[in-house]
């Protein structure tokens, strides 16, 4: 059974500073899930990964296969960017993706 | 595309009571799962279906089931509903890869 560790739990940071969220899992995985959460509301998949890099706007999301391990980037940071952030790997490594194992998700707070 | 949609959005129940929740995936996945999010245990995996058939299963009692039709509509039910049981449902659909695509979800109160 899969392990996600997110870190922090909480960030509080000042508008346009850069933004880094970590998850680690413990077995190995084909893709990995960046969602975000605003509050009250639905979840939105940010990424899906599987090597190297993506990046979309000002989100950059990496991914390092042997070390087991993702960041979550936010560059120039934005008040509207204030949200839960979960990384989601699956149950078992390369098998079905639909049973996601979640981690506690950071609860991003960006001040203007 | 359309993308997944959940209904209803909202829901107030009382304990005892029997709830289905509904979930239309996006046009051409065939593979819907089922999630719950409580504020104390967070995200977790009820069960995924996929061309009708039930292909994994989380931790949940037996009070939680769910189905799948040929056009791919997926339903929860969960029976006898307790207190614990009031949470956001959330679905997501997927083509046979590794996307998931999710839905806004359906917030249950049970009373």
């Amino acid at each position: 059974k899969n392990e996600v560790e997110q870190s922090p739990q909480n960030l509080t940071a000042q508008e346009g500073e850069f933004i880094t969220i970590n998850c680690s899992y413990s077995v190995g995985i084909s893709a990995l899930h960046w969602l975000q959460q605003h509050p009250g509301g639905g979840i939105v998949s940010l990424f899906m990964l599987s090597s190297g890099k993506k990046k979309h706007g000002r989100l950059i999301a990496t991914i390092n296969i042997q070390e087991k391990h993702s960041s979550l980037h936010i560059t120039a940071s934005h008040p509207r960017d204030s949200a839960v952030y979960i990384c989601a790997a699956p149950d078992r490594g390369g098998g079905s993706q639909g049973n996601l194992i979640f981690g506690k998700g950071t609860k991003l707070s960006v001040k203007p | 595309k359309a993308g997944v949609t959940q209904t209803p959005r909202y829901l107030i129940k009382t304990r005892g009571q029997q709830v289905t929740l509904s979930c239309s995936p996006i046009s051409g996945h065939r593979s819907v799962s089922w999630y719950q999010q409580t504020p104390g245990q967070g995200l977790q995996f009820l069960f995924e279906y996929f061309s009708e058939t039930q292909r994994n299963k989380g931790n949940f009692p037996g009070r939680f089931s769910g189905r799948q039709f040929s056009n791919s509509r997926s339903e929860m039910n969960v029976s006898t509903l307790e207190l614990g049981d009031s949470a956001l449902y959330l679905c997501a659909s997927s083509p046979s890869s590794y996307e998931q695509y999710f839905g806004p979800g359906t917030r249950l109160t049970v009373t």
